[in-house]
């Protein structure tokens, strides 16, 4: 089955800055890559998602980025705000849209420091 | 609130005794989804219904797990004989997949919390 792992854990940056958050997954069938945020105690919400006849994706300050060869993903936040704290995850599916087969990665703790 | 709702919010619950969860998804979606979420972890695919059916189950459903959706709309998860891995964040989410049209995004409900003490 699919493997989806992603890093860093935790990542701080400064308020301003950007932040990157990376994710590899195993199975060259998925085709579909969505990024959640959720904050404490709040259901996951999608952000960002990309599908794999596309490179890159850009939505204000959150960009994807998908690279199919070495099946890696990226997520761009620029000029972060207090308000990007939240964790997020990455995963892949193999339906595009499909959340049936979705795979999420461990999650990634941002912390935005005023 | 017209979006996915979830009861209870938090249960606990005595080992060995069963659960009930409930999920409403939001009206129009024919596509209903359950998640497990523990600790440090993304959420885990469990079940998906499209309508009434229930079309795949996880390797990660167990015996002791079963879902309903009955009529195509609520669904429950019920856990019998419940262990303390079992203690985890429940979520239930919502899609419409039209023939011809791309499946919208998921959305996820709150969750229900389960403590098996």
């Amino acid at each position: 089955g699919e493997n989806v792992e992603q890093h860093p854990s935790t990542l701080s940056v400064q308020e301003g800055d950007s932040a990157v958050i990376k994710c590899t997954y195993s199975d060259s069938a998925s085709n579909y890559f969505p990024w959640y945020k959720q904050e404490l105690g709040k259901r996951p919400q999608l952000i960002i998602d990309i599908r794999s006849n596309v490179g890159e994706k850009k939505d204000q300050r959150i960009a994807v980025t998908l690279n199919k060869t070495a099946k890696h993903f990226s997520l761009h936040i620029t000029e972060t705000q207090p308000e990007d704290s939240a964790v997020y995850f990455c995963a892949a599916s193999p339906n595009s849209g499909g959340y049936q087969k979705v795979t999420f990665g461990t999650g990634t703790k941002l912390q935005v420091i005023p | 609130d017209t979006g996915v709702s979830q009861d209870p919010r938090h249960k606990i619950t005595k080992r060995g005794q069963n659960v009930t969860f409930r999920c409403d998804p939001i009206s129009e979606h024919n596509r209903l989804y359950w998640y497990r979420q523990t600790l440090g972890q993304g959420p885990e695919f469990l079940t998906y219904f499209q309508n009434e059916a229930q079309l795949e189950k996880s390797r990660l459903l167990s015996d002791r797990f079963s879902a309903e959706r009955p009529k195509g709309s609520f669904s429950t998860l019920e856990i019998q004989r419940t262990e303390q891995g079992d203690s985890a964040m429940y979520l239930c989410a919502s899609s419409f997949s039209g023939q011809g049209l791309n499946t919208t995004e998921a959305f996820f409900g709150q969750g229900t919390r389960l403590t098996v003490v």
